[in-house]
């Protein structure tokens, strides 16, 4: 299984909404990544995990939240988002920090902040 | 942090060659090459990465010169399904993969 799965594939909020958006992979991969991609536009990471401690915080407000609770799953807790939040959010996995080999990303979860 | 530098945009017909190149002038003596390429609607796919010495593998092969000031990746029969925005990313370790603008590969048939 060379999967990462994201969940939900879309999600539209409120500003005044909490939500949370769902990564996991099966892998046995220690890093998890976080990232941002608006239309057009590269990936911009915002968030990286290894061995289930944050390890990089790219200056992201605190509006999103990252937690990772075991070594398969990664969340990111939405909160009073504003509309220029809206974007593809994907997440990625490799096997560890430190050693240079592929990443698996997610499809990615498009959020619509309304 | 080291950056890189790619064409917007490239150009190949169906069934030829195509080389993507990346100048990353800056590049540190600890930086991996490495390269996604992402098609529509999809998250990014790893192609290739190397650090000093040329690389294949069954999707592509990756060149870096003897400076590694630029690298280029290869597509040795550009189909339609290589249709893609191709990043050339310069990485320690996995710790920080940072994409840069990329380029958008169109293929002809």
């Amino acid at each position: 299984d060379t999967e990462v799965t994201q969940t939900p594939k879309h999600l539209v909020m409120g500003m005044t909404n909490k939500k949370s958006l769902k990564c996991e992979q099966h892998m046995g991969h220690r890093a998890m990544y976080w990232y941002k991609q608006k239309a057009k536009k590269p990936p911009e990471l915002m968030f990286v995990y290894s061995y289930e401690k944050l390890s990089i915080n790219e200056s992201v407000p605190s509006r999103f939240s990252p937690e990772c609770p075991n070594s398969s799953l990664l969340n990111l807790h939405l909160h009073a988002l504003q509309p220029e939040d809206s974007a593809l959010y994907l997440c990625a996995s490799s096997p560890q920090v430190g050693v240079n080999t592929e990443a698996f990303f997610g499809q990615g979860t498009r959020l619509t902040v309304v | 942090d080291a950056k890189t530098t790619q064409p917007n945009s490239m150009e190949s017909n169906e069934e030829e060659p195509v080389h993507l190149p990346c100048n990353h002038s800056t590049i540190s003596g600890t930086d991996y090459i490495h390269w996604y390429r992402q098609l529509p609607s999809q998250g990014p796919e790893y192609v290739i990465h190397g650090l000093t010495s040329n690389v294949n593998n069954r999707m592509a092969s990756l060149a870096i010169a003897e400076d590694r000031k630029s690298s280029t990746l290869i597509l040795h029969r550009a189909t339609l399904r290589d249709a893609a925005v191709y990043y050339c990313i310069l990485t320690r370790n996995n710790n920080d993969m940072r994409f840069g603008a990329g380029t958008r590969l169109t293929v002809k048939p």
